[in-house]
Protein backbone atom coordinates (compact mmCIF):
# COMPACT_ATOMS: atom_id res chain seq x y z
CA UNK A 1 0.00 0.00 0.00
CA UNK A 2 1.13 3.34 -1.06
CA UNK A 3 1.08 5.30 2.01
CA UNK A 4 2.44 8.82 0.45
CA UNK A 5 1.87 10.13 -3.10
CA UNK A 6 4.35 12.68 -4.29
CA UNK A 7 3.61 14.49 -7.59
CA UNK A 8 4.49 15.43 -10.55
CA UNK A 9 6.62 12.54 -11.33
CA UNK A 10 8.88 14.71 -13.30
CA UNK A 11 9.35 18.13 -13.70
CA UNK A 12 11.36 20.23 -16.10
CA UNK A 13 12.11 23.96 -14.67
CA UNK A 14 14.16 26.07 -16.27
CA UNK A 15 17.69 28.23 -14.43
CA UNK A 16 16.34 30.42 -11.65
CA UNK A 17 12.77 29.16 -11.76
CA UNK A 18 10.87 27.35 -8.48
CA UNK A 19 10.75 23.74 -8.38
CA UNK A 20 7.73 22.34 -6.62
CA UNK A 21 7.06 19.17 -5.17
CA UNK A 22 4.24 17.69 -3.02
CA UNK A 23 3.10 14.55 -1.19
CA UNK A 24 -0.06 13.54 0.22
CA UNK A 25 0.05 11.28 3.58
CA UNK A 26 -2.66 8.69 4.51
CA UNK A 27 -1.54 8.07 8.13
CA UNK A 28 -1.91 10.31 10.41
CA UNK A 29 0.80 8.94 13.13
CA UNK A 30 3.48 10.13 10.65
CA UNK A 31 5.33 12.28 13.04
CA UNK A 32 8.85 12.60 10.72
CA UNK A 33 8.59 13.69 6.85
CA UNK A 34 12.38 14.23 5.28
CA UNK A 35 12.57 14.99 1.86
CA UNK A 36 15.80 12.92 0.26
CA UNK A 37 17.72 13.81 -3.20
CA UNK A 38 19.25 11.57 -5.34
CA UNK A 39 21.82 11.88 -8.19
CA UNK A 40 21.96 8.82 -10.83
CA UNK A 41 23.66 5.57 -9.80
CA UNK A 42 24.07 7.02 -6.05
CA UNK A 43 21.93 6.24 -2.63
CA UNK A 44 19.46 8.95 -1.57
CA UNK A 45 20.74 11.65 0.80
CA UNK A 46 19.38 13.66 3.33
CA UNK A 47 18.00 16.86 1.88
CA UNK A 48 15.89 18.72 4.45
CA UNK A 49 13.02 17.21 7.14
CA UNK A 50 10.26 18.62 9.54
CA UNK A 51 7.90 17.34 11.97
CA UNK A 52 4.09 18.25 12.09
CA UNK A 53 4.63 20.87 15.13
CA UNK A 54 5.60 23.54 12.47
CA UNK A 55 4.37 24.74 9.19
CA UNK A 56 7.66 25.93 7.24
CA UNK A 57 11.11 24.86 7.26
CA UNK A 58 13.82 26.73 5.32
CA UNK A 59 17.34 26.13 4.67
CA UNK A 60 19.14 27.92 1.84
CA UNK A 61 17.07 27.40 -1.13
CA UNK A 62 15.31 24.86 -0.15
CA UNK A 63 11.64 25.23 1.61
CA UNK A 64 9.78 22.19 2.94
CA UNK A 65 5.56 23.66 3.59
CA UNK A 66 3.45 21.24 5.70
CA UNK A 67 -0.10 21.31 5.95
CA UNK A 68 -1.62 19.04 8.27
CA UNK A 69 -4.88 19.34 8.74
CA UNK A 70 -4.38 18.46 4.53
CA UNK A 71 -2.18 16.15 5.27
CA UNK A 72 0.27 17.46 2.37
CA UNK A 73 3.85 18.70 2.43
CA UNK A 74 5.74 19.87 -0.29
CA UNK A 75 9.23 20.79 -0.94
CA UNK A 76 10.09 24.00 -2.75
CA UNK A 77 13.43 24.55 -4.23
CA UNK A 78 14.02 28.55 -5.45
CA UNK A 79 16.45 29.44 -7.47
CA UNK A 80 16.65 26.47 -9.15
CA UNK A 81 20.57 25.45 -10.40
CA UNK A 82 21.27 23.01 -13.33
CA UNK A 83 23.09 21.57 -10.07
CA UNK A 84 19.60 20.90 -8.72
CA UNK A 85 18.55 17.54 -11.36
CA UNK A 86 18.02 15.09 -9.75
CA UNK A 87 15.51 12.44 -8.12
CA UNK A 88 13.74 13.57 -5.07
CA UNK A 89 11.97 11.30 -2.59
CA UNK A 90 9.36 12.77 0.20
CA UNK A 91 9.27 10.42 3.26
CA UNK A 92 7.43 9.56 6.16
CA UNK A 93 7.91 7.96 9.52
CA UNK A 94 6.71 7.19 13.09
CA UNK A 95 8.44 7.31 16.44
CA UNK A 96 11.99 5.65 15.86
CA UNK A 97 11.51 5.69 12.14
CA UNK A 98 12.01 1.86 11.70
CA UNK A 99 9.09 2.03 9.24
CA UNK A 100 9.47 5.14 7.11
CA UNK A 101 7.78 5.06 3.64
CA UNK A 102 8.86 6.79 0.57
CA UNK A 103 7.26 8.05 -2.15
CA UNK A 104 7.68 7.11 -5.45
CA UNK A 105 9.66 9.76 -6.59
CA UNK A 106 9.72 13.42 -8.64
CA UNK A 107 13.09 13.68 -11.66
CA UNK A 108 13.51 17.26 -12.00
CA UNK A 109 15.27 18.45 -14.70
CA UNK A 110 16.91 21.95 -14.41
CA UNK A 111 17.57 23.36 -17.82
CA UNK A 112 20.73 26.00 -18.40
CA UNK B 1 35.17 9.13 6.81
CA UNK B 2 32.69 8.04 8.16
CA UNK B 3 29.85 6.14 5.93
CA UNK B 4 28.34 3.30 3.80
CA UNK B 5 29.90 1.13 1.57
CA UNK B 6 28.20 -1.22 -0.99
CA UNK B 7 29.40 -3.80 -2.64
CA UNK B 8 29.82 -4.70 -5.95
CA UNK B 9 28.19 -1.67 -7.85
CA UNK B 10 27.19 -3.94 -10.44
CA UNK B 11 25.97 -7.49 -9.96
CA UNK B 12 25.08 -10.01 -12.85
CA UNK B 13 22.81 -12.93 -11.85
CA UNK B 14 22.11 -16.36 -13.70
CA UNK B 15 18.64 -17.59 -13.13
CA UNK B 16 18.34 -20.00 -10.38
CA UNK B 17 21.51 -18.47 -8.53
CA UNK B 18 21.68 -17.33 -4.70
CA UNK B 19 23.86 -13.88 -4.81
CA UNK B 20 24.63 -12.05 -1.86
CA UNK B 21 25.29 -8.08 -1.62
CA UNK B 22 27.40 -6.51 0.92
CA UNK B 23 26.84 -3.41 3.49
CA UNK B 24 29.23 -2.61 5.74
CA UNK B 25 29.18 0.55 7.83
CA UNK B 26 31.46 2.35 10.34
CA UNK B 27 29.19 5.16 11.89
CA UNK B 28 28.43 3.19 14.69
CA UNK B 29 24.51 2.95 13.59
CA UNK B 30 22.49 0.63 15.37
CA UNK B 31 19.95 0.06 12.71
CA UNK B 32 20.41 -0.96 9.06
CA UNK B 33 17.98 -1.17 6.41
CA UNK B 34 17.65 -2.97 3.10
CA UNK B 35 15.65 -0.80 0.36
CA UNK B 36 14.85 -1.76 -3.23
CA UNK B 37 14.04 0.51 -5.84
CA UNK B 38 12.55 0.58 -8.94
CA UNK B 39 11.68 3.08 -11.75
CA UNK B 40 8.37 4.68 -10.33
CA UNK B 41 8.00 2.75 -7.33
CA UNK B 42 10.17 4.51 -4.87
CA UNK B 43 11.94 2.53 -2.33
CA UNK B 44 10.46 -0.52 -0.85
CA UNK B 45 11.65 -2.31 2.16
CA UNK B 46 13.28 -5.68 2.21
CA UNK B 47 14.61 -6.16 5.80
CA UNK B 48 15.47 -3.99 8.43
CA UNK B 49 18.00 -4.97 11.69
CA UNK B 50 18.03 -3.02 14.97
CA UNK B 51 20.78 -4.81 17.04
CA UNK B 52 23.17 -7.48 16.01
CA UNK B 53 21.56 -11.31 15.69
CA UNK B 54 18.02 -9.57 15.20
CA UNK B 55 16.51 -8.28 11.78
CA UNK B 56 12.75 -8.40 10.75
CA UNK B 57 10.77 -8.78 7.78
CA UNK B 58 9.91 -5.46 5.49
CA UNK B 59 7.29 -5.45 2.88
CA UNK B 60 9.20 -7.47 0.30
CA UNK B 61 10.78 -9.69 2.36
CA UNK B 62 9.91 -13.12 0.03
CA UNK B 63 13.00 -14.22 -1.59
CA UNK B 64 15.36 -12.71 0.44
CA UNK B 65 17.40 -13.36 3.07
CA UNK B 66 19.51 -11.25 5.83
CA UNK B 67 21.59 -11.96 8.53
CA UNK B 68 23.48 -9.72 11.43
CA UNK B 69 26.55 -11.02 12.96
CA UNK B 70 28.61 -7.59 13.41
CA UNK B 71 27.28 -4.35 14.18
CA UNK B 72 29.06 -3.14 10.82
CA UNK B 73 27.89 -5.80 8.47
CA UNK B 74 24.01 -6.31 7.11
CA UNK B 75 24.71 -8.16 3.77
CA UNK B 76 21.75 -9.11 2.10
CA UNK B 77 21.45 -12.61 -0.14
CA UNK B 78 19.09 -12.40 -3.07
CA UNK B 79 17.77 -16.18 -3.68
CA UNK B 80 16.83 -17.85 -6.30
CA UNK B 81 13.06 -17.74 -4.73
CA UNK B 82 12.78 -14.13 -5.97
CA UNK B 83 11.27 -14.14 -9.25
CA UNK B 84 12.09 -10.84 -10.40
CA UNK B 85 15.31 -9.65 -8.57
CA UNK B 86 16.46 -7.12 -11.15
CA UNK B 87 16.52 -4.02 -9.75
CA UNK B 88 18.44 -0.89 -7.78
CA UNK B 89 19.41 -2.44 -4.14
CA UNK B 90 20.03 0.53 -1.19
CA UNK B 91 21.58 -0.08 1.78
CA UNK B 92 20.88 1.88 5.12
CA UNK B 93 21.40 3.16 8.76
CA UNK B 94 20.39 5.28 11.56
CA UNK B 95 22.04 6.21 14.44
CA UNK B 96 20.22 4.98 17.92
CA UNK B 97 17.33 7.66 18.98
CA UNK B 98 18.23 10.72 16.72
CA UNK B 99 15.76 10.63 14.14
CA UNK B 100 15.95 14.43 13.19
CA UNK B 101 19.12 12.86 11.12
CA UNK B 102 17.10 10.40 9.15
CA UNK B 103 18.78 7.38 7.32
CA UNK B 104 22.61 7.91 5.89
CA UNK B 105 22.40 5.40 2.18
CA UNK B 106 24.98 3.95 0.56
CA UNK B 107 25.93 4.29 -3.04
CA UNK B 108 23.93 1.07 -4.14
CA UNK B 109 23.97 -2.27 -5.91
CA UNK B 110 22.41 -2.45 -9.40
CA UNK B 111 21.66 -6.38 -10.06
CA UNK B 112 20.55 -7.59 -13.23
CA UNK B 113 19.57 -11.01 -13.98
CA UNK B 114 20.96 -12.20 -17.00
Amino acid sequence: QQQVKQSPQSLIVQKGGISIINCAYENTAFDYFPWYQQFPGKGPALLIAIRPDVSEKKEGRFTISFNKSAKQFSLHIMDSQPGDSATYFCAASIGNNNDMRFGAGTRLTVKP
Amino acid sequence: DGGITQSPKYLFRKEGQNVTLSCEQNLNHDAMYWYRQDPGQGLRLIYYSQIVNDFQKGDIAEGYSVSREKKESFPLTVTSAQKNPTAFYLCASRPPGQRRDGYTFGSGTRLTVV
